[in-house]
C-alpha cells in the first residue's frame, strides 16, 4: 500500500497570505496525485489533478507542483472561504487508492 | 443534473450487515467505475472499494476485504455497498464517488451516508 503523509497537520495563515502544503508518497506515484478541499459537513472537492491541472471550475491561485514521492499544494493568495481541510489522494495503483490524512488550514 | 445521492445508513449493532445505495443521475451510468469512500467522524478520508462499468471487476481495501461487497445495476444506474459483520470502526460517513472526466480521482461525489455502529 502506498502510504501518502501530509504537513503540516495544522496551518495558520491570514487571509491574503500564501499557503503551501506538503504531501509525501511511501514510493512514487508519477505525476498521479490530486488535491481536495472539504469544508465542514460536505463532500470533498477535487481541485488538482496529475500534480499539477487545475480541475473544472477551480481558480488560479491554486495550483500544484511534484513529481515521484514529493509534492506541493500552493494558495497564492489566501481568500476566506479557502480555509478548509485539504487531502491529497494517488492514483498511482489505481483502482487501489489512498488518501494522505490531511492538512487544516486554519485563521490565524 | 449530473448527481449521486446515497441511502440506507443508519444505527446497526455490532456484527450486524447494512446495504448502502447510490442512485446516478445525468449521465451514462454504465460507462463509468464507481468507488465508495468513508469518513469516520473528525477523521480522514479512506478509500473503501471500486468497482468496473460493467460490473465485471471489484476491488476492496484491506480493512474491508471479506466482509463487504460491492455491486451495481446498470438497469437501475445504481451502486450498492453491501456490509456484513460491521464493527465499531466502520462507523463512519459513506460516499459514493467517481471520475467523470479521469479514472481515479473523484470529481463528482454524492452527499454521503451516515453509518453508526454501536450497541
Amino acid at each position: 500500500e502506498i502510504v501518502l503523509t501530509q504537513s503540516p497537520a495544522t496551518l495558520s495563515l491570514s487571509p491574503g497570505e500564501r499557503a503551501t502544503l506538503s504531501c509525501r508518497a511511501s514510493q512514487s506515484v508519477s505525476s498521479y496525485l490530486a488535491w481536495y478541499q472539504q469544508k465542514p459537513g460536505q463532500a470533498p472537492r477535487l481541485l488538482i489533478y496529475d500534480a499539477s491541472n487545475r480541475a473544472t471550475g477551480i481558480p488560479a491561485r491554486f495550483s500544484g507542483s511534484g513529481s515521484g514521492t514529493d509534492f506541493t499544494l500552493t494558495i497564492s493568495s489566501l481568500e476566506p472561504e479557502d480555509f478548509a481541510v485539504y487531502y491529497c489522494q494517488q492514483r498511482s495503483n489505481w483502482p487501489l487508492l489512498t488518501f494522505g490524512q490531511g492538512t487544516r488550514l486554519e485563521i490565524k | 443534473e449530473v448527481q449521486l445521492v446515497e441511502s440506507g445508513g443508519g444505527l446497526v449493532q455490532p456484527g450486524g450487515s447494512l446495504r448502502l445505495s447510490c442512485a446516478a443521475s445525468g449521465f451514462t451510468f454504465s460507462s463509468y467505475a464507481m468507488s465508495w469512500v468513508r469518513q469516520a467522524p473528525g477523521k480522514g478520508l479512506e478509500w473503501v472499494s471500486a468497482i468496473s462499468g460493467s460490473g465485471g471487476s471489484t476491488y476492496y481495501a484491506d480493512s474491508v476485504k471479506g466482509r463487504f461487497t460491492i455491486s451495481r445495476d446498470n438497469s437501475k444506474n445504481t451502486l450498492y455497498l453491501q456490509m456484513n459483520s460491521l464493527r465499531a470502526e466502520d462507523t463512519a460517513v459513506y460516499y459514493c464517488a467517481m471520475g467523470t472526466d479521469h479514472a481515479g480521482y473523484f470529481d463528482l461525489w454524492g452527499r454521503g451516508t451516515l453509518v453508526t455502529v454501536s450497541s
